[in-house]
């Protein structure tokens, strides 16, 4: 079965950078997957802001990057602020029409 | 504007079946493939079905195959999710999401809240 793994939580304070990853359990994260990293914030559906590894979506501030780093994806955050306090999910395609979640990061930025 | 807007949810008992909907507006519905998305109380986000634009493939979570039956009728632009044999960790907020050609889920709903429980 294949496990999606994410830091359960990250700190970062104001100004700060921080790299948040996704791996697998078996087997290393490539371009392949088409990695995307939607935002949470209580009581919202997530959103979008990073897909296909590497491309900010729409309105999303360039203090947000993804990459491939070793064996996973990493979304980086350069100059985080409060606004960026949030759950982080990723997610990879699998093939063949199949998804899967990473458990998520709890963001605190302070 | 691009819109989903789901239904349907409620508190079922053990054993029951729902069916939520989904009716998407401001794009072209048969044009996109489509996928529900789940999240338990206090947990995270968790794939459970999605269909095709064109032949309406369909794939399903192992947790649900053989309980859910994802469908779609393009003429109504509303996509589907018929629940059965619902368990209480079936439990969660369900979400509908529109997939991209990146394999991204790029507009989603507001969800729907499904509580099984006796």
């Amino acid at each position: 079965q294949t496990v999606v793994t994410q830091e359960p939580s990250f700190s970062v304070s104001p100004g700060g950078t921080v790299t948040l990853t996704c791996g697998l359990t078996s087997g290393s994260v490539s371009t392949r997957y088409h990695t995307s990293w939607y935002q949470q914030t209580p009581g919202q559906a997530p959103r979008t802001v990073i897909y296909n590894t590497n491309t900010r979506s729409s309105g999303i501030p360039d203090r947000f990057s993804g990459s491939i780093l070793g064996n996973k994806a990493a979304l980086t955050i350069t100059g985080a602020q409060s606004d960026d306090e949030s759950d982080y999910y990723c997610v990879l395609y699998m093939g063949s029409g199949i998804w899967v979640f990473g458990g998520g990061t709890t963001l605190t930025v302070l | 504007e691009v819109q989903l807007l789901e239904s349907g949810g409620g508190l079922v008992q053990p054993g029951g079946s729902l069916r939520l909907s989904c009716a998407a507006s401001g794009f072209t519905f048969s044009n996109n493939g489509m996928n529900w998305v789940r999240q338990a109380p206090g947990k995270g986000l968790e794939w459970v079905s999605g269909i095709s634009s064109g032949l309406g493939d369909t794939l399903y979570a192992d947790s649900v195959k053989g309980r859910f039956t994802i469908s779609r009728d393009n003429s109504k632009n509303t996509l589907y999710l018929q629940m059965n044999s619902l368990r209480a960790e079936d439990t969660a907020v369900y979400y509908c999401a529109r997939r991209t050609a990146y394999y991204d889920m790029d507009v989603w709903g507001q969800g729907t809240t499904v509580t099984v429980s006796s």
